[in-house]
């Protein structure tokens, strides 16, 4: 059973903070990581991928991918109020039909 | 707009009716998933196309549902005798190839009463 974990929050951080999120995954395979934000009643926006180790910057926003570890993680940088969401780990396997396995999400609250 | 368009946007119906959800990909993705969500919990896989072909079904998947994509196109999920339990948030989503992230349509929202 492949396990995707996250804590699912909420984190609290004030503007123009970072804000950190975490995720832990199971299977060792794991090749391809994603992060989704997920806006109170839409559907998940993909945000970041990552493949190696290390970090990838995007804008604002960095994913940070240690195999060894089995974590990946996500900074947002100078967060701001619509930052606030869920955000969701996604993890998928090297082999077979490449289907990712989605954590629970982390909701993320920037206050003012 | 995502590109992924799905149809209704909410459905309410009584225990036992059936259902059924549209959902329209872009049209150079022929990778199509299905996924069910529910509150506090991420997306649970559901079942994956390939074109036309269902190349796989999760055990989530009951003899009550049933999924097809005629022609590799659109694809409908059908719910049979829904039941209370059914009541969350049905994503369709696409990809270009399988290394990609997943672009999600916007969701059917079904609440069984």
């Amino acid at each position: 059973q492949k396990e995707v974990e996250q804590n699912s929050g909420p984190l609290s951080v004030p503007e123009g903070a970072i804000a950190s999120l975490n995720c832990t995954y199971s299977d060792r395979g794991s090749q391809s990581f994603f992060w989704y934000r997920q806006y109170s009643g839409k559907s998940p926006e993909l945000i970041m991928s990552i493949y190696s180790n290390g970090d990838k910057e995007d804008g604002r926003f960095t994913a940070q991918l240690n195999k060894a570890s089995q974590y990946v993680s996500l900074l947002i940088r100078d967060s701001q109020p619509s930052d606030s969401a869920t955000y969701l780990c996604a993890v998928k396997e090297s082999g077979g039909s490449y289907i990712p396995t989605f954590g629970r999400g982390t909701s993320l609250i920037v206050h003012p | 707009d995502t590109g992924v368009s799905q149809n209704p946007r909410h459905k309410i119906t009584k225990r036992g009716q059936n259902v059924t959800f549209r959902c329209d990909p872009i049209s150079e993705h022929n990778r199509l998933y299905w996924y069910r969500q529910t509150l506090g919990q991420g997306p649970e896989f559901l079942t994956y196309f390939q074109n036309e072909a269902q190349l796989e079904k999760s055990r989530l998947l009951s003899d009550r549902f049933s999924a097809e994509r005629p022609k590799g196109s659109f694809s409908t999920l059908e719910i049979q005798r829904t039941e209370q339990g059914d009541s969350a948030m049905y994503l369709c989503a696409t990809l270009p190839g399988q290394h990609y992230g997943y672009t999600f349509g916007s969701g059917t929202r079904l609440t069984v009463v």
